[in-house]
């Protein structure tokens, strides 16, 4: 099981504010993915990564942005803050195994609230 | 349009007694699904999964069944446990590399003692 992290695990901003959410795993996973999550709702998948250097628009359009200069940390940044930016951010790793089908293992996301 | 329906949003069963978590897809190239449960305030935790070229998957309390014809899957805890009391997602996977998963919106289940 992968060992990953968020923080903050909560944060409440003004608009216009940037902010860097981080997530960092210690499994050496190579991919790596934020969804973001509304109450009572699916998971979109907003960025992936398949390795250092490597980043993906996911389906759900984000205004957001990351990078991933080392394997271990994938931070999430919004440049200014909005209210429409207030849900739940998770992220995930996997690694895939021949012949074994992967499993995205999750940290315990960030709650985001943007006054 | 969401290809991953789970139309119960809520699941109440006594303690003790079997849940059955259902899941339908409407992509016939999904080739891999998966069972998360979530509990507030926390990240969805994996719980079990199967490939589309099995029909069962079992792991302790956990099994989880696949009808392909019918594009459906179910998750079944038995028995069931106050601490199982959580939000399921069932999430798949399309054939062909991807790594991306499609989740549906979960089912929230209350197991109570």
């Amino acid at each position: 099981e992968a060992d990953i992290y968020q923080t903050p695990r909560y944060l409440v901003i003004g608009t216009g504010k940037k902010i860097t959410l981080e997530c960092s795993q210690t499994m050496g996973h190579d991919k790596m993915y934020w969804y973001q999550q509304d109450p009572g709702m699916e998971l979109h998948l907003i960025h992936y990564s398949y390795g250092v250097n490597s980043t993906e628009k996911g389906d759900l359009s984000s205004e957001s942005t990351v990078s991933r200069i080392r394997t271990e940390h994938f931070p999430l940044t919004l440049e200014s803050a909005r209210p429409s930016h207030t849900s739940q951010y998770l992220c995930a790793s996997s690694e895939w195994l021949a012949g074994v089908q992967e499993t995205q293992y999750f940290g315990p996301g960030t709650r985001l609230l943007v006054l | 349009d969401q290809q991953v329906k789970q139309n119960s949003p809520s699941l109440s069963v006594q303690e003790g007694r079997i849940s059955i978590l259902n899941c339908d897809y409407t992509n016939s190239m999904f080739d891999y699904f998966l069972w998360y449960k979530k509990y507030p305030a926390e990240g969805p935790t994996f719980l079990i999964s199967i490939s589309s070229i099995k029909d069962k998957n079992e792991d302790g309390r956990f099994t989880v069944f696949l009808n392909k014809s019918a594009k459906h899957l179910s998750l079944h805890i038995v028995p069931s446990q106050p601490g199982d009391s959580a939000v399921y997602f069932c999430a798949a996977r399309i054939q062909g590399g991807s790594e991306k998963l499609v989740f549906g919106k979960g089912t929230k289940l209350t197991v109570n003692p």
